[in-house]
């Protein structure tokens, strides 16, 4: 597509539940990133794919979050039993040949 | 890991009004970007400038590598100038490619 999609745009759930986010990038991107923003904070690098390559894991806050990538396409970020500080804004981006990304609208999360 | 911080915090300015925001950076970068996040939370790209100057409209910017900081200027700012301005750098070591952000620049532009 012309951008990067992100759904849902806003999602609340209750504490204890799972909750899927999903990425859909820009087509021939082979690079994806999710980032997380908390209030008031800076944005906070979570995971990287790169093409057909294991992904970068290493900005995962917990084993409760986990994420995939699909045909080298669209890619879910799930998080398992939900918690209040998971709440924040995750931000997906992608990146081909050239060096600048670009971002999603993100999906606002609220754990209550 | 590299730490990124940005300058001032909190800018309000005057409709027509310059301003200038910085962004220091740790160690050595083979990536800069500017982002603009508007009020609605979208961030726009608006410079990959690791090293040099450019300018797009009322928007420049300035990256000096070997003294680590980059600066953004803003002329004649209007109302849709405001959001958060971020500063983001991917660290020039082998293997490196994720980008690292500044806690942002909070601009308001008031009529």
């Amino acid at each position: 597509g012309a951008g990067v999609s992100q759904s849902p745009s806003n999602k609340v759930t209750e504490k204890g539940k799972d909750v899927e986010l999903r990425c859909d990038p820009i087509s021939g991107h082979t690079a994806l990133y999710w980032y997380r923003q908390s209030l008031g904070q800076g944005l906070e690098f979570l995971i990287y794919f790169q093409g057909n390559s294991a992904p970068d894991k290493s900005g995962l806050p917990s084993d409760r979050f986990s994420a995939e990538r699909t045909g080298g396409s669209v890619s879910t970020l799930t998080i398992q039993r939900t918690q209040q500080e998971d709440s924040a804004v995750y931000l997906c981006a992608s990146s081909g040949t050239g060096p600048g990304y670009t971002f999603g609208s993100g999906t606002r999360l609220t754990v209550v | 890991g590299i730490q990124v911080e940005q300058s001032p915090p909190d800018l309000i300015l005057q409709e027509g009004a310059n301003s200038t925001l910085r962004c220091n950076f740790s160690d050595s970068v083979n990536n800069l970007q500017w982002f603009h996040q508007n009020p609605w939370g979208q961030l726009i790209n608006l410079f990959y400038i690791p090293s040099g100057t450019k300018q797009n409209g009322r928007l420049s910017a300035t990256t000096v590598a070997t003294e680590r900081y980059s600066l953004l200027y803003i002329s004649s700012s209007q109302t849709t100038d405001s959001g958060v301005y971020f500063c983001a750098v991917i660290y020039s070591g082998a293997g490196s490619y994720q980008l690292t952000f500044g806690k942002g620049t909070k601009l308001s532009v008031i009529p």
